[in-house]
């Protein structure tokens, strides 16, 4: 069965700081990951998604992340936080697509002005 | 094109009551899924359907059931409500399953008293 952990339920950072977010998943086929962001009192939007082509995937507001396969990782990056970013992000995998997506629970980012 | 759309927004019921949520998919999307989010427990899978059937299931008692109509559009039913069925219930649509590409409703708050 298919597991993540995001390590770190909230960060905070600078604006124009770096973000990192991590994301390390569990599974035994080749899994499919997500990055999703929920703004408060909103569903969730996706960020970008590992489908087994590149490894480092770029997504939308200047995210992106590296699939690591030697590390079971996923984690998202972008090079300078704007206030804008300050929301919650999940992490997801699924089973090459043929499964639900199992969720993280969540690391909330702040970002101080 | 619209979104998911979710039906209601907010709902507040009494435990022992039961309660239909509804969620109309994206135009041309057949797979819908849903999920509850708390603070606790964080995402969890309730169900997911494509073309009326229902692919998969969640680890969740039998007073919560689906179902999905020949337009897509799906239904969600909480019998016998407890209050910790308080929730955010959010839906997801994708073009089929595989959830390599959902997009999310921003939910129903759902409030057991």
């Amino acid at each position: 069965a298919q597991s993540v952990t995001q390590l770190g339920s909230h960060v905070s950072v600078s604006e124009g700081a770096l973000v990192l977010l991590r994301c390390n998943y569990s599974s035994s086929v080749p899994p499919y990951l997500f990055w999703y962001v929920q703004y408060p009192n909103q569903g969730l939007q996706l960020l970008l998604k590992y489908t087994s082509a590149a490894t480092l995937v770029k997504g939308i507001n200047g995210f992106e992340a590296e699939f690591k396969k030697s590390e079971t990782s996923f984690h998202l990056t972008k090079p300078s936080a704007h206030m804008s970013d300050a929301a919650e992000y999940f992490c997801a995998v699924s089973d090459a697509g043929n499964t639900p997506l199992v969720f993280g629970k969540g690391t909330r980012l702040s970002v101080i002005a | 094109k619209a979104g998911v759309t979710q039906t209601p927004r907010y709902l507040i019921k009494t435990r022992g009551q039961q309660v239909t949520l509804s969620c109309s998919p994206i135009s041309g999307h057949r797979s819908v899924s849903w999920y509850q989010q708390t603070p606790g427990q964080g995402l969890q899978f309730l169900f997911e359907y494509f073309s009326e059937t229902q692919r998969n299931k969640g680890n969740f008692p039998g007073r919560f059931s689906g179902r999905q109509f020949s337009n897509s559009r799906s239904e969600m039913n909480v019998s016998t409500l407890e209050l910790g069925d308080s929730a955010l219930y959010l839906c997801a649509s994708s073009e089929r399953p595989g959830n390599t590409e959902a997009f999310f409703g921003q939910g129903t708050r759902l409030t057991v008293v």
